[in-house]
């Protein structure tokens, strides 16, 4: 069964510095997202996107994050100048549009935890 | 988006059935009922959702009252691999790519 991959599975970074998470949805899906879940809390949303462009952004997802579709099969997540509350598991989601139903399945991939030193 | 209301924890023996009550009173003509569950140290998983009608597929059975307030997930017979956070989530039905937005869900425990 096809999946969500995410990369690296685990990432330790010095506060101020930048990462990039990065994420391979699954082949013929076309919405993207970005969700975090800080330790012992809810997942929250962070960013959508679609054809190249983001279709939605919470309030979460300020000028530090950027997403980006880099080539045909990754989906990534740059934070500039992290700070010690980005520390989370990161998930990226990924899902098809079906003409007939609206609403779309959204398939998950395992997460990356960010830790921020 | 409109609020669900699901009780903190629950529960259940293993190999019994197991009934997840959500509230959603607020709910919209347009809104469908979405469950998801969160395995321990995993990513969210899509468990079920409808609109109207009962739903039923591999994994569970989704049971909506007639005036579309509540719902309910059932689990047929739960096994030790059903302890996760549930999480019932309302998405408009206009499409595109919302986000979905968690609550604290219903965290199941499953006793052997």
């Amino acid at each position: 069964e096809p999946e969500v991959t995410q990369t690296p599975s685990h990432q330790v970074t010095q506060m101020g510095q930048e990462v990039i998470l990065r994420c391979v949805p699954i082949s013929n899906h076309l919405y993207f997202y970005w969700y975090r879940q800080i330790l012992g809390q809810k997942v929250e949303f962070l960013v959508s996107f679609y054809n190249n462009e983001i279709s939605e952004k919470s309030e979460i997802f300020d000028d530090q994050f950027s997403v980006e579709r880099p080539d045909g099969s990754n989906f990534t997540l740059k934070i500039r100048s992290t700070k010690l509350e980005d520390s989370a598991m990161y998930f990226c989601a990924s899902s098809e549009p079906r003409l007939a139903v609206s609403t779309d399945t959204q398939y998950f991939g395992p997460g990356t935890r960010l830790t921020v030193l | 988006d409109a609020k669900t209301t699901q009780p903190n924890s629950m529960e259940s023996n293993e190999e019994e059935p197991v009934h997840l009550p959500c509230n959603h009173s607020t709910i919209s003509g347009t809104d469908y009922i979405h469950w998801y569950r969160q395995l321990p140290s995993q990513g969210p998983e899509y468990v079920i959702h409808g609109l109207t009608s009962n739903v039923n597929n591999r994994m569970a059975s989704l049971a909506i009252a007639e005036d579309r307030k509540s719902s309910t997930l059932i689990l047929h017979r739960a096994t030790l691999r059903d302890a996760a956070v549930y999480y019932c989530i309302l998405l408009y039905s206009g499409g595109g790519a919302d986000g979905l937005t968690f609550g604290k869900g219903t965290h199941l425990i499953i006793q052997p």
